[in-house]
């Protein structure tokens, strides 16, 4: 079956720092790729998406590319804030025809703390 | 996401006790969805649905049950709670087309003691 998986955690960054989370999927097809955050206390709200190999989603800072060759989709940020602190899912969608069409497959989530 | 409201927020209770879940949704989306989350453990689909008359099993439906009672409302239930079924409960929703992204609420969590 399709399965996410994601960088052990915690992640524990300076402000300013560089961010990068891997995320790595195993999958039929072509699926949609997604991330996610999660605020203390909210639930998941999407950060950004990629439908198609080659895409960057991009949205407050991050960015990530959909590389169908390394079945990779790494979370990135350039210069993280104490605002970013929350945990990050990465999920994917099959598309029509996969074996989990309609539903998300999360990764076990990354949980990131930015310290002044 | 205020468009996603689910009920109780927080809740706390005995083992063996049946306790029902409320989500409704202002969206107008056809797909909803209920998943628990535990840590380490990211988010695990339970039940999906995908229109009114559409019930499926998700990855972990064993001791839950859902009915959805209309396009906006769709309610999970623990028919006799145990204490691993302790977690965090997300409803979510989403739109019938491709690649589109869920919706989710704020949560309930739910205690069983």
């Amino acid at each position: 079956g399709d399965s996410v998986t994601q960088m052990e955690g915690p992640v524990t960054l300076s402000e300013e720092a560089c961010l990068t989370i891997n995320c790595t999927y195993t999958a039929t097809g072509y699926p949609s790729l997604f991330w996610y955050v999660q605020y203390p206390g909210e639930g998941l709200q999407l950060l950004l998406k990629a439908t198609k190999a080659d895409d960057k989603g991009s949205n407050k800072g991050f960015e990530a590319t959909y590389r169908k060759e390394t079945t990779s989709f790494h979370l990135e940020k350039g210069s993280v804030q104490v605002s970013d602190s929350a945990v990050y899912f990465c999920a994917l969608s099959a598309n029509a025809g996969g074996t989990s069409y309609g539903k998300l497959t999360f990764g076990q989530g990354t949980i990131l703390t930015v310290h002044p | 996401d205020a468009d996603v409201t689910q009920t109780p927020r927080n809740r706390i209770t005995k083992t063996g006790k049946r306790i029902m879940l409320e989500c409704s949704q202002t969206k107008g989306h056809d797909r909803m969805y209920w998943y628990r989350q535990d840590p380490g453990l990211g988010l695990r689909l339970i039940y999906y649905s995908f229109d009114v008359k559409d019930i499926n099993k998700g990855e972990i439906s064993d001791g839950y049950s859902v009915s959805r009672q209309a396009q906006a409302k769709f309610s999970l239930s623990l028919e006799s709670a145990i204490p691993n079924q302790t977690a965090l409960y997300f409803c979510a929703t989403s739109d019938f087309q491709e690649n589109q992204p869920q919706h989710f609420g704020d949560g309930t969590r739910l205690s069983i003691l």
